[in-house]
């Protein structure tokens, strides 16, 4: 299993382009999120989903879209970027339903916005 | 929703043990207890979680009061490779609830190990 992938790694872009971070686990899990991290902060929660075609906004929703066409794939769009985008954005997922939820995350896309 | 209070930084020596805290004095019945940590560059991984009961894996321990409303990482002997942001959160146990979907994490307690 490759678990959670996200690509690209890196990315610069210019204020008001957009783009999408893209991120897919091949381990059929149900849940999936974003989350972005500023330097020296933790984790915010920017979108979740919690099945193929079933979406919702975290703590940070703002300037993102989702979608869930696919239990595999999740990724996030910035509709038009601007320097407070500038993070680190990281993709995770886990199993839905009675468990104790342990999430998996991927590697991060570091994300700068000129 | 309930939330995680952890000191901001700690340090250890290498090769002693480390005893990270974190308060959670509003957890409800249905909240597993969830530790993370996160290296440099890196995203956040699983270490260890726990409902009532002190659990123990491969990477560290977990010990729970009593009451629930506080919890411990242990980490038996500090390497250098332990040094990261050590995570505390919760996660409702019903995949369907408010709780379980919005998980938050806070700023975490950075760990230096000293050589």
């Amino acid at each position: 299993n490759a678990g959670v992938t996200q690509t690209p790694k890196f990315q610069v872009l210019k204020t008001g382009q957009s783009m999408t971070l893209q991120c897919a686990q091949d381990m059929n899990h149900e849940y999936m999120s974003w989350y972005r991290q500023d330097p020296g902060m933790g984790l915010r929660l920017i979108h979740y989903s919690v099945g193929a075609g079933i979406t919702d906004q975290g703590e940070v929703p703002n300037g993102y879209n989702v979608s869930r066409s696919t239990t595999e794939d999740f990724p996030l769009r910035l509709l038009s970027a601007a320097p407070s985008q500038t993070s680190v954005y990281f993709c995770a997922s886990s199993p839905l339903g009675l468990g104790s939820g342990e999430q998996y995350f991927g590697p991060g896309t570091r994300l700068t916005v000129t | 929703d309930a939330k995680t209070t952890q000191p901001n930084s700690m340090e250890s020596n290498e090769e002693e043990p480390v005893h990270l805290p974190c308060n959670h004095s509003t957890i409800s019945g249905t909240d597993y207890i969830h530790w993370y940590r996160q290296l440099p560059s890196q995203g956040p991984e699983y270490v260890i979680h726990g409902l009532t009961s002190n659990v123990n894996n491969r990477m560290a321990s977990l010990a729970i009061a009593e009451d629930r409303k506080s919890s411990t990482l242990i980490l038996h002997r500090a390497t250098l490779r332990d040094a990261a942001v050590y995570y505390c959160i919760l996660r409702d146990v019903r995949g369907n609830s408010g709780g379980y979907q919005k998980v938050t994490f806070g700023t975490g307690t950075k760990l230096q190990v000293i050589p």
